[in-house]
């Protein structure tokens, strides 16, 4: 059981460049979270999803996208990388209601280290 | 829209002193929850309080949800070494969870 699986866990991209940011977990969860986290900051949500096909904006969604083909995997794109961008992302799930209101609390992932330059 | 507010922002501590975190938010909350991170880690999740005035333990971590439901405390006693880490709140109201901006530990053997 691996949980929340991140890749990849560092990366260095220019600006204008695009990637995918891959999760997946096998808790069967179907709540699943990205956050960005600056130096000295909280969790900030870029985009939730419920379950399978179903995804929403969080707080800071712009220059993101997100896809939920499968209970497993939530990917998460950046299109036109800025150095804005630049952060540690992390993503997470959880078993109950889709902000974790039953209990258990969320489950991270190891993270990824994004720099724009 | 919904704030959570923590502090201190750093605290340094001699092993073996007590430490405590404030989690305060500008309204009421469902519940709050507390993760603690260790330096180059992820969150992981510690705790969930949902009723009020709610005094939940884990061995020398105490934790507290305000009568009002908009305050939160993490109290460790006697800390160690590895208590090293930031710890975060994390409030919930009407579906949405934000978290706080953490309190970094550190603890001087």
């Amino acid at each position: 059981n691996a949980g929340v699986t991140q890749t990849p866990k560092f990366r260095i991209l220019k600006i204008g460049q695009s990637m995918t940011l891959q999760c997946t977990q096998d808790m069967n969860h179907n709540y699943m979270y990205w956050y960005r986290q600056d130096p000295g900051m909280g969790l900030k949500l870029i985009y939730y999803s419920v379950g399978a096909g179903i995804t929403d904006k969080g707080e800071v969604p712009n220059g993101y996208n997100v896809s939920r083909s499968t209970t497993e995997d939530f990917p998460l794109r950046l299109e036109l990388a800025a150095p804005s961008q630049t952060s540690v992302y992390f993503c997470a799930s959880s078993y109950s209601a889709h902000r974790a209101t039953g209990g258990g609390g969320y489950t991270f992932g190891s993270g990824t280290r994004l720099t724009v330059v | 829209g919904q704030q959570v507010m923590q502090i201190p922002q750093y605290q340094h501590v001699q092993e073996g002193e007590d430490f405590t975190t404030y989690c305060n938010s500008s309204t009421t909350l469902s519940n709050i929850q507390w993760y603690k991170q260790r330096p180059g880690g992820h969150p992981v999740f510690l705790i969930q309080l949902v009723k009020s005035g709610e005094v939940k333990k884990q061995k020398r971590l105490t934790f507290q949800f305000g009568e009002a439901k908009k305050n939160s405390s993490l109290h460790i006693t006697a800390t160690q070494t590895t208590d090293v880490g930031t710890y975060f709140c994390a409030g919930e109201r009407n579906n949405d969870m934000r978290f706080g901006a953490g309190t970094r530990l550190t603890v001087k053997p």
